[in-house]
């Protein structure tokens, strides 16, 4: 259980153009999902936390009109990168707790997404 | 500030033990995580601490240590699919949303 997917995998688009991230919780519910972004060598660094039904809190530093986060239902979560440009090439995961695991509330990570800006 | 730290890169031998340390400054504390993530992959959970101690699971244990500010994960006879990047996050209480804090991860190559 709590398998989380992500779509596409991969994805190469021009400079200027806008790129739809989706993400998904298959077997459960996600109370909060958390989009990361990762470069080569480097950890994972937290962009934004979307909760259902409400506006995602942004971290500190990440445009919130660049990268649009909305979060429909409790079971997807969609990252628009808009007006792309080659220093938005990275790749992006996303990941979900739900309110069932109620000890640890583990995050549960998608695959990610491979973007990259020509 | 919130600082996390591990070695970048660490190489051991197939069969042997390997303990990857992670110490950690932030503003509060809610839990310990441990992840390991392959290459291009997404991370996988392996263990969680929230009291100190030890927490063994198989032939990882991970260790804990609040008043210190410490936390190490300790994995034994070593395969090669061990081979990846271990990353330790802590979580946050005042977010209200359980976000993470990611440390720097450590690479861990293990040799034939």
């Amino acid at each position: 259980g709590a398998v989380v997917s992500q779509h596409p995998s991969r994805v190469i688009c021009k400079s200027g153009t806008s790129v739809k991230i989706e993400c998904r919780s298959l077997d459960f519910q996600a109370t909060t999902m958390f989009w990361y972004r990762q470069f080569p060598k480097q950890s994972l660094m937290l962009m934004a936390t979307s909760n259902e039904g409400s506006k995602a809190t942004y971290e500190q530093g990440v445009e919130k009109d660049k990268f649009l986060i909305n979060h429909a239902s409790l079971t997807l979560s969609t990252l628009t990168v808009t007006s792309a440009h080659p220093e938005d090439s990275s790749f992006y995961i996303c990941s979900a707790i739900t309110g069932g695991d109620k000890l640890t509330y583990e995050q549960y990570f998608g695959p990610g997404t491979r973007l990259t800006v020509t | 500030g919130q600082n996390i730290d591990q070695p970048t890169e660490m190489t051991a031998t197939e069969g042997a033990i390997v303990q990857i340390n992670c110490t950690y400054q932030t503003s509060g504390f809610n839990g310990l995580f441990w992840y390991q993530q392959h290459a291009g992959e997404a991370p996988t959970f392996l263990s969680y601490n929230v009291l100190d101690g030890l927490e063994e699971k198989g032939r990882f244990s991970s260790f804990l240590s609040r008043s210190k500010g410490y936390s190490y994960l300790l994995l034994k006879e070593l395969q090669m699919k061990d081979s990846a990047s271990y990353l330790c996050a802590v979580r946050d209480p005042y977010s209200g949303t359980y976000k993470y804090i990611f440390g720097t991860g450590t690479r861990l190559k293990v040799l034939a």
